[in-house]
């Protein structure tokens, strides 16, 4: 199965501009959608390929693409932006399986 | 509105199996995609597989493909997780998700069960 990489951990001054990367051969082909975890709770979807984003979650997140990476970018990033933030994407060889990525833990300082 | 509830958290020995329920309430059961992701303590996610219950066939991600089942039972409106021959290294939480078609986005997520094993 195919692979998607971030980068593990970065952080971001409360009020600033952050852009987590989500990279593999699969964005090529496919819309990686985002998600974010917060301790001790499920996940939760944040943002589609698309731009397209759940009731609730803020427009201050928005997502683009080129080649083979995707970028999550959180403009003005608040306390309750602190999560971990997965990628995922379909598989880039076998279009039925799903991937993930290994997750961006993000800090708002 | 979509909500999934999973069963009660387990415990269980090396080498034997376990099964997770996931009941699914709102929307159209049949036609969703339903995902199973495990997560191991401090560890990320990692999709295991999924079911369209119309379809009834599942597919299921690489590394667990001569041990894991998943089912969908229509009349309960429930889909459910096997795994067999487990190992220490299968302690996690483990999630369903409605994943919404065509890119099966995970929109609705259950609570997470915990399985532990250990001897």
């Amino acid at each position: 199965s195919s692979e998607l990489t971030q980068d593990p951990a970065v952080s971001v001054a409360l009020g600033r501009t952050v852009t987590i990367t989500c990279q593999g051969d699969s964005l090529r082909s496919y819309l990686a959608t985002w998600y974010l975890q917060k301790p001790g709770q499920a996940p939760v979807l944040v943002i589609s390929g698309k731009n397209n984003r759940p009731s609730g979650i803020p427009d201050r997140f928005s997502v683009s693409r080129s080649g083979n990476t995707s970028s999550l970018t959180i403009t003005g990033a608040q306390a309750e932006d602190e999560a971990d933030y997965y990628c995922s994407s379909r598989d880039a060889n076998e279009n039925s399986l799903m991937v993930f990525g290994g997750g961006t833990t993000v800090t708002v300082l | 509105q979509v909500q999934l509830v999973q069963s009660a958290a387990e415990v269980k020995k090396p080498g034997s199996s376990m099964k997770v329920s996931c009941q699914a309430s709102g929307g159209s059961f049949r036609t969703s995609f339903f995902n199973w992701v495990r997560q191991a303590r401090g560890q990320g996610l990692e999709w295991m597989g999924g079911i369209i219950p119309l379809a009834g066939k599942a597919d299921y991600a690489p590394a667990f493909q001569d041990r894991i089942t998943i089912t969908a039972d229509e009349s309960t409106t429930t889909v459910f997780l096997e795994l067999s021959s487990l190992r220490s290294d299968d302690t996690a939480v483990y999630y369903c998700a409605r994943g919404l078609l065509p890119h099966n986005l995970f929109d609705r997520w259950g609570q997470g069960t915990l399985v532990s094993v250990s001897s």
